[in-house]
């Protein structure tokens, strides 16, 4: 069946890098996504892949995608406190419509 | 731009009550989802509508149900609320099934 896991949490100091990691079950998956959620507050779209797509960088944020392994990561360059926040990996598949299957969500904590 | 826009924010109903949460998508957007966020099951899929109708249904049972207005706006319903219903409800926006979804702040449901 369909299925996302994700560590739960990571620590990382302000300035470094965090990577955030991913694997899904469901090899029809279309499009994989990366959401934030800070406290008190709804999902943010953060940056997306396409299934066909091995990499995406957007500003500090980098997406790798291991089509084989069903690995997705979400590296964020020179993280700041403001980055502090729990971080979803979800995917779509094909014929699954608007529905998306989230993960269990990686606490990120950048510390001063 | 206005976003997705939930009401009410927070809501505290009593077991065995019934309840109604709202749902406003982006301009333009004409479909909407619904997930439940509780501590221990994470982001679940209630359902999917697209152009008033629902394309996609989670594993809820039949006290959960929904519906899309003509304006694209939506509305979830619960009736006779149990403790376990407690959670945050969020509704997301997108231009279709296939394209990103946008997320609202949702609407933390108290249940006592």
């Amino acid at each position: 069946g369909e299925d996302v896991e994700q560590s739960l949490f990571l620590s990382v100091r302000e300035g470094d890098s965090s990577v955030i990691n991913c694997t899904y079950t469901d090899s029809s998956s279309t499009y994989l996504y990366w959401y934030k959620q800070e406290p008190g507050a709804g999902l943010q779209l953060l940056t997306y892949i396409f299934s066909n797509m091995d990499m995406k960088q957007d500003q500090r944020l980098t997406v790798l995608l291991n089509k084989k392994d069903k690995h997705l990561s979400l590296r964020i360059a020179d993280t700041q406190t403001g980055d502090s926040a729990i971080y979803f990996c979800a995917e779509r598949g094909d014929n699954q419509g608007g529905k998306l299957i989230f993960g269990q969500g990686t606490e990120l904590s950048v510390k001063p | 731009k206005a976003g997705v826009t939930q009401t009410p924010r927070y809501l505290i109903k009593t077991r065995g009550q019934q309840v109604t949460l709202s749902c406003s998508p982006i301009s333009g957007h004409r479909s909407v989802s619904w997930y439940q966020q509780t501590p221990g099951q994470g982001l679940q899929f209630l359902f999917e509508y697209f152009s008033e109708t629902q394309r996609n249904k989670g594993n809820f049972p039949g006290r959960f149900s929904g519906r899309q207005f003509s304006n694209s706006r939506s509305e979830m319903n619960v009736s006779t609320l149990e403790l376990g219903d407690s959670a945050l409800y969020l509704c997301a926006s997108s231009l279709g099934p296939s394209a990103e979804a946008f997320f609202g702040q949702g609407t933390r449901l108290t249940v006592v």
